[in-house]
Formats: C-alpha cells, sequence, structure tokens
C-alpha cells in the first residue's frame, strides 16, 4: 500500500479553470503538508495542517484552499488557475509538527495552458 | 531571511570515486537537519538525518558543523544509482513550532558516469 497516495498524478487545464487534488496518508501521522515544486525544482511549503488544523499558510494567493476533512486527507483546491501555477505539488505527511521527517506523495503534475 | 544553500552542481563524478557537498544555512537556531534524495520526476524522499556527532549509514558520511552553520554529505564508492538530486533540509522553531521552519534547500544534482 502508498503510504501517501496523491491524485490526480497529472493534471492539464485551462486557465481560469478550478481544479482540486487529494491527498491520502495511512500511516496514522498527524500532520500534514503541500509543497510546491517550480521548472527551477525549487521545493517550497504552502500549507501545514496538525490535526485537522491549519498550522501554516506561506504567502500563497488566497486562491488556493486546503481542506483537512481528516487527519488522513488533506486536499488542495485551486480557484482560477493562472500560468504561473504550473508546477509539481506535493503532498507530505510526518508523525506529529516535532517528529518532522516529510513522507511525500508521488506529486501531481500541474500544467495550466 | 533565513535560508538554506547548495551549490545546485551538477557534479560530474566517475563510479567508485568519493564525492562530498556541502549545504549553509542561516538560521543559528536551527535544531534539526537532514538530507532528502529526489530521483528526476519522483519525490522527495528521506536519505538521512543529521547528527551533532556525524553519523554514518552504509556509504553515507553526514556531519554538522554548526559553529560554521553548515553540514555536509560524503558519498564514498560511488555508484550509478546515486545519481539523483539530493536536498538539504533545516528545521528551526518558530512561534508555532513543528515544521513552521523546514526549509529545503534547491538541491545539488549529483551524476555518477560509468
Amino acid at each position: 500500500d502508498t503510504a501517501v497516495s496523491q491524485t490526480p498524478k497529472y493534471l492539464v487545464t485551462q486557465m481560469g479553470n478550478d481544479k482540486s487534488i487529494k491527498c491520502e496518508q495511512n500511516l496514522g501521522h498527524d500532520t500534514m503538508y503541500w509543497y510546491k515544486q517550480d521548472s527551477k525544482k525549487f521545493l517550497k511549503i504552502m500549507f501545514s495542517y496538525n490535526n485537522k488544523e491549519l498550522i501554516i499558510n506561506e504567502t500563497v494567493p488566497n486562491r488556493f484552499s486546503p481542506k483537512s476533512p481528516d487527519k488522513a486527507h488533506l486536499n488542495l483546491h485551486i480557484n482560477s488557475l493562472e500560468l504561473g501555477d504550473s508546477a509539481v505539488y506535493f503532498c507530505a505527511s510526518s508523525q506529529d509538527r516535532q517528529k518532522n521527517i516529510q513522507y511525500f506523495g508521488a506529486g501531481t503534475r500541474l500544467s495550466v495552458l | 531571511r533565513k535560508e538554506v544553500e547548495q551549490d545546485p552542481g551538477p557534479f560530474n563524478v566517475p563510479e567508485g570515486a568519493t564525492v562530498a557537498f556541502n549545504c549553509t544555512y542561516s538560521n543559528s537556531a536551527s535544531q534539526s537537519f537532514f538530507w532528502y534524495r529526489q530521483d528526476c520526476r519522483k519525490e522527495p524522499k528521506l536519505l538521512m538525518s543529521v547528527y551533532s556527532s556525524g553519523n554514518e549509514d552504509g556509504r553515507f558520511t553526514a556531519q554538522l558543523n554548526r559553529a560554521s552553520q553548515y553540514i555536509s554529505l560524503l558519498i564514498r564508492d560511488s555508484k550509478l544509482s546515486d545519481s539523483a538530486t539530493y536536498l538539504c533540509v533545516v528545521h528551526w522553531p518558530s512561534s508555532g513550532g513543528g515544521a513552521d521552519g523546514l526549509t529545503f534547500g534547491k538541491g545539488t544534482h549529483l551524476i555518477i558516469q560509468p
């Protein structure tokens, strides 16, 4: 079983559309994250949730809205997609906020046309 | 500004050679240090944590120098399969604690040549 799974793996869409990426972890971890990796391969944290509560929200446009229905799931909804949103989005989890070794999903490659 | 700096490379190294690269961090309050490995078009995976006394895992040795604020990774007897991007990761506590201060370097690209 995949420990951290995210869907879809690839997402191609037009500018202005709204899309969602789903993430689930079966590790029993308390903390989940969303990262964005741009074309220059720079991996930057976007959001962190601990037990369904938002912990950090970096300087991310409010078009990005994370939702955590339970601590095993952290979904990312993106409104009004822009060309600059094209990137690979990684979901990750860690046991808790102190034991923060990150376990990553396989990534969602988003292309906005 | 809290930063983690790495030489992006690429480092082209013949198979069997020893290679080392460093990472510097700006926040002296940093508490945890890691090396992650990322293969092309894959997710990052933990290679090893870095401890103050230095630690070894097979052919890999990690060192921490708090005074100079850098960590290093040494790979001995390099294999073709070691070709990847190596990401330096540093954690420092913030007002919220936890992963708030988890910062990734941009990675060092290593190519092992036959």
